[in-house]
């Protein structure tokens, strides 16, 4: 199993350029999220997604769109980048129930220019 | 909203001694899970705790969830070079299901020799 992947796992962007960052994981797990990583300030959940079909907003959510078309994969979608989105970007995946331990991919390092 | 604090930020040791960081949230949680992120690296799962008052051990680290399940602490004995990283503890949102997480701020771990 590859567990969770995401790509790419570096980019630059300049202000209002769109883009989307891939996540896919191959363990069949119905919970998906998206984390953003900014120095002093932990992991703060972008959106995530309970299942094919369905998301929610999390704790920072404008800026970015997702979808949710297969179990595998959730894509998250820079709309048009702000410097303030420069950040380091994780993906995360669990199997529900009781003991939900969170996969994380190896993330994407974004800077805004 | 749901907040979870840690302290403290970093914390510098001497390899041998000691280390603690301290989990507290601002609301009740019904479980708690502690990650380990190296530098440069995606955090990975090390435990959950789901009781009050429990504790597990993992080798020299030892798991803590309060009476009341509103805080945490993580203590490592003897501290190694391989435990340099960032500790997070991560409790369910207040929606979404115990698959939201909200993680704390983390503490920053170095060992030197």
């Amino acid at each position: 199993n590859a567990g969770v992947t995401q790509t790419p796992k570096f980019q630059v962007l300049k202000t209002g350029q769109s883009m989307t960052l891939q996540c896919a994981q191959d363990m069949n797990h119905e919970y998906m999220s998206w984390y953003r990583q900014d120095p002093g300030m932990g992991l703060r959940l972008i959106h995530y997604s309970v299942g094919a079909g369905i998301t929610d907003q999390g704790e920072v959510p404008n800026g970015y769109n997702v979808s949710r078309s297969t179990t595998e994969d959730f894509p998250l979608r820079l709309l048009s980048a702000a410097p303030s989105q420069t950040s380091v970007y994780f993906c995360a995946s669990s199997g529900g129930g009781i003991y939900n331990e969170q996969f994380f991919g190896p993330g994407t390092r974004l800077t805004v220019l | 909203g749901q907040q979870v604090m840690q302290i403290p930020q970093y914390q510098h040791v001497q390899e041998g001694e000691d280390f603690t960081t301290y989990c507290n949230s601002s609301t009740t949680l019904s479980n708690i899970q502690w990650y380990k992120q190296r530098p440069g690296g995606h955090p990975v799962f090390l435990i959950q705790l789901v009781k009050s008052g429990e504790v597990k051990k993992q080798k020299r680290l030892t798991f803590q969830f309060g009476e009341a399940k509103k805080n945490s602490s993580l203590h490592i004995t003897a501290t190694q070079t391989t435990d340099v990283g960032t500790y997070f503890c991560a409790g369910p949102g207040l929606t979404g299901g115990g698959n939201k997480l909200t993680f704390g701020t983390g503490t920053q771990l170095k060992v030197e020799l």
